[in-house]
């Protein structure tokens, strides 16, 4: 089957570094991307990987590497803003756009 | 403002009462899905739409109909509801994604249903 797999939760402290890994059993996809969510608010888009490599975008970037069958979402200079869920997802392309969606990672930023 | 909406926001309903929850975008977008949202499995696409008059199923489309008649509209049915479809539900939009492009979605502020 198709599947995502994400820590459930990572804790870390203000202006620390953190990475969120997702590893996945499924083929055929067309990319990796990742979603914020805030509690009781809607996902937000943060990055989308289609080729292997890094993505940055400001303090986030995202990797991605299909021969290992994982990617990752690092949020650099942590702030206490960025205690939220996030989530991969991946999605499947052509005429068929559906997405398969990660459990989501809780990450936790304190003082 | 660039926006997806949903209503109603909350919903309290009983077993077997159809209901409908709307979701409308106004950029023009031809891509749009329905997902729910559940404690411990994250979200799941019910079905999304490519563009007027084509829809399909995602993962957890049983209990669920959809239509789009228009482009701005994706309204969600479920035709007699059932405690399990007791959810967080979102509605979102995006550009249709051309080969292998992507578009990220942009997604409503969510329709949280209790089913008694």
């Amino acid at each position: 089957g198709q599947s995502l797999e994400q820590p459930s939760e990572v804790t870390a402290v203000e202006g620390a570094i953190v990475q969120i890994n997702c590893t996945y059993q499924t083929s055929g996809f067309y990319g990796l991307s990742w979603y914020q969510q805030h509690d009781g608010g809607a996902p937000t888009f943060l990055s989308y990987n289609g080729l292997d490599g890094l993505e940055e975008t400001g303090r986030f970037s995202s990797f991605l590497s299909r021969s290992d069958s994982y990617g990752y979402l690092l949020l650099q200079e942590l702030q206490m803003k960025d205690s939220a869920s996030y989530f991969c997802a991946v999605t499947f392309g052509g005429n068929n756009r559906k997405l398969i969606w990660g459990l989501g990672t809780s990450l936790a930023v304190n003082p | 403002e660039a926006q997806v909406t949903q209503n109603p926001r909350y919903l309290i309903t009983v077993t077997g009462k159809k209901l409908t929850v709307t979701c409308s975008q106004n950029m023009n977008h031809e891509y749009m899905s329905w997902y729910r949202q559940d404690p411990g499995l994250g979200l799941r696409q019910i079905y999304y739409s490519m563009n007027v008059e084509v829809t399909d199923k995602g993962d957890v489309p049983e209990g669920y109909k959809v239509s789009r008649k228009e482009k701005r509209n994706f309204p969600l049915i479920l035709e007699s509801p059932s405690p399990n479809q007791t959810s967080l539900y979102f509605c979102a939009s995006s550009p249709l994604p051309s080969g292998r492009s992507y578009n990220e979605q942009f997604f409503g502020p969510g329709t949280r249903l209790t089913v008694l």
